[in-house]
């Protein structure tokens, strides 16, 4: 059982550039999540998914595309990367929402020049 | 929207000592709380939880946190630090998964 997995570990793009973050779990989980990491701010979420098929916006979409044709897979599109979008990106997952836990990926560690 | 503060963005303790991280929220109903741990180069974990109930709530790796309405914290303890528990730690607030805000962390340093 690998839990939530994430590749690229890290990523350098040039601004313009487009590029997808994976995301993957291996529990069933119907719920999964995508937050952005940058330093004083904690982790915002970005866009999440409650089921197959199913996505929505969180806190920061903006610049951010999901898509959800599996249960297992939930990958993040940068369409025109900015530098702004330099941060660390987690992935992670819950059996249904509400009051489940959340279980965290290790981390992609973007870098937008 | 919630939202979440936590007032210490550093702390050092030394091995042994007690711990007090603190954590305020502002939402206008009952809301979940959450504290989460980060080790460097790592994902979140769950240390614990509050939804309802008993207002002192235990979790993982011996620490526990207390749910004050009155004074909206959620504040996380431990009777004695270890030299693994170096990390940083996040509260979080929530109605439910899909609207969770996070603080911005107190990254935590522990003393030999």
């Amino acid at each position: 059982n690998a839990g939530v997995t994430q590749t690229p570990k890290f990523q350098v793009l040039k601004t313009g550039q487009s590029m997808t973050l994976q995301c993957a779990q291996d529990m069933n989980h119907e719920y999964m999540s995508w937050y952005r990491q940058d330093p004083g701010m904690g982790l915002r979420l970005i866009h999440y998914s409650v089921g197959a098929g199913i996505t929505d916006q969180g806190e920061v979409p903006n610049g951010y595309n999901v898509s959800r044709s599996t249960t297992e897979d939930f990958p993040l599109r940068l369409l025109s990367a900015a530098p702004s979008q330099t941060s660390v990106y987690f992935c992670a997952s819950s059996y249904l929402a509400g009051q489940e836990t959340q279980y965290f990926g290790p981390g992609t560690r973007l870098l937008v020049l | 929207a919630q939202s979440v503060t936590q007032p210490d963005i550093h702390i050092t303790v030394s091995e042994g000592a007690s711990l007090e991280l603190r954590c305020n929220y502002s939402y206008g109903a009952t809301p979940y709380l959450f504290w989460y741990v980060q080790s460097p180069g790592q994902g979140l974990q769950l240390l614990l939880k509050y939804f309802s109930g008993d207002t002192l709530v235990q979790g993982i790796k011996g620490f526990e946190a207390e749910f004050k309405r009155s004074q909206s914290s959620f504040n996380l303890r431990k009777p004695s630090v270890h030299w693994s528990d170096a990390a940083e730690y996040f509260c979080a607030v929530a109605r439910n998964n899909n609207d969770m805000r996070f603080g911005a962390g107190t990254r935590l340093t522990v003393k030999p």
